[in-house]
């Protein structure tokens, strides 16, 4: 079985601090996503790419920028962070067409 | 345009009780439907999925039917258990060329033993 790797679990950053999170995947899905989760919000996409070097915005892409350079792995960089922000950012992937998401664990943003 | 609505925030239970989230969708032609679920310190899982109209979902007891004349995919369970206290999730893929999912804002549900 296949595995997503989100690094790092937990983040703490300053006001102002550029911020990247990583994500690995083994399953050689060609799609991978970036998703925002806040409470009473769901989960809304920032970024996600259909295949290696592709990145498209999704409705939360301001304020964040991705990055594809291979298959198996999707960054996504925090450019200003924002003072008391806090919330968890979930990677997925999936085969593409109507298959389902794989998602990692997430990692848990807090900026002071 | 295209979206999910969950408008249950969080619903408490007893064990044994019976589960409901409501959940409805609006997009044109025939969407693939799912239900995700988000134990703590968790990304969500896949908890079912129903691709043709009409049709029902199960898995580990909970049910769903895609019901295309009231656009919606409600959740049910008969009889919830503590270990089922989590957050759900219901998603829609719509079927018009490449297309992302839709997730509803989710229910957290926590079921007192």
């Amino acid at each position: 079985g296949g595995i997503i790797t989100q690094t790092p679990k937990f983040l703490i950053g300053q006001e102002g601090q550029k911020l990247t999170l990583k994500c690995q995947q083994n399953f050689n899905h060609d799609t991978m996503y970036w998703y925002r989760q806040d409470s009473g919000k769901g989960l809304r996409l920032i970024y996600y790419s259909i295949t290696e070097n592709d990145l498209q915005k999704g409705d939360l892409s301001e304020g964040y920028d991705a990055s594809r350079e291979k298959k198996s792995s999707f960054s996504l960089t925090v450019t200003s962070a924002q003072k008391n922000e806090m919330a968890v950012f979930l990677c997925a992937s999936s085969i593409g067409g109507n298959s389902d998401y794989t998602f990692g664990s997430g990692t848990r943003l807090l900026v002071i | 345009g295209d979206s999910v609505i969950q408008m249950q925030g969080q619903v408490t239970l007893s064990e044994n009780d019976f589960l409901f989230i409501n959940c409805t969708y609006s997009t044109t032609g025939y969407p693939t439907l799912f239900w995700y679920v988000q134990y703590s310190g968790e990304g969500p899982q896949l908890l079912l999925q129903v691709t043709t109209a009409n049709n029902k979902g199960s898995s580990r007891g909970f049910e769903a039917t895609y019901d295309k004349g009231t656009t919606s995919f409600h959740l049910q369970k008969t009889s919830v258990q503590e270990i089922d206290s989590a957050v759900y999730y219901c998603a829609m893929r719509p079927n018009t060329g490449y297309q992302n999912f839709y997730f509803g804002k989710g229910t957290s549900l926590t079921v007192i033993p």
